[in-house]
């Protein structure tokens, strides 16, 4: 079945960048996502990419999507406090019920 | 500023209690995605719905959860009868046609003693 892996936790300096890795198994998805999750909030969409594409960049933002390992990633630049918090790679399966399937999360911590 | 609306926020019940929770989507948006987060197991998928018809809730304890959408204003999501390890955040989202893009609501925290 589709699995979706991620690292659980990430520290990073202030200022730095941060990349956020994500694997998937589901070699028929269609979108790929990043979702950012705060404390004690929901999970809000960050940005996501479609499969035939290799880069998305919005602002800060950077998506990586490399199909072959199927492999995804999100770059951060200039890391800062606010980004501080649980950030979700999820992936649309291809099928007629294209359910929407998380990662477990990775945890940003920045470092002064 | 439309958002989805989901009742309780808090919820803390006795085991053998029935809980339900409830998910207002965003007016318009066809398909509704119940999740759980805990700590140990993350964000797992429950069920979800479109056009208010079931796609699939293999993700979901049969013998004491049910998942149902009234009407396209409401979804429920309900326990009977409750136990300490359903203790967790449950989140709706939902999605427009296609749902390429999901809308989250803050979640209903619920621990069951």
């Amino acid at each position: 079945g589709e699995d979706v892996e991620q690292s659980l936790f990430l520290s990073v300096r202030e200022g730095d960048s941060s990349v956020i890795n994500c694997t998937y198994t589901d070699s028929s998805s269609t979108y790929l996502y990043w979702y950012k999750q705060e404390p004690g909030a929901g999970l809000q969409l960050l940005t996501y990419i479609f499969s035939n594409m290799d880069m998305k960049q919005d602002q800060r933002l950077t998506v990586l999507l490399n199909k072959k390992d199927k492999h995804l990633s999100l770059r951060i630049a200039d890391t800062q406090t606010g980004d501080s918090a649980i950030y979700f790679c999820a992936e649309r399966e291809y099928s007629s019920a294209s359910k929407i399937i998380f990662g477990s999360g990775t945890r940003l911590s920045i470092r002064p | 500023d439309a958002r989805v609306t989901q009742t309780p926020r808090h919820k803390v019940t006795e085991m053998g209690q029935e809980v339900t929770m409830r998910c207002q989507p965003i007016l318009g948006h066809n398909t509704v995605f119940w999740y759980r987060q805990t700590m140990m197991q993350g964000l797992e998928l429950l069920a979800y719905f479109r056009n208010r018809a079931p796609l699939d809730d293999s993700g979901m304890p049969k013998d004491r959860f049910s998942a149902e959408m009234p009407d396209a204003t409401l979804a429920t999501l309900k326990i009977q009868p409750s136990e300490p390890r359903d203790s967790a955040v449950y989140f709706c989202a939902s999605g427009g046609f296609g749902a390429n893009v999901l809308t989250f609501g803050a979640g209903s925290r619920l621990t069951v003693l």
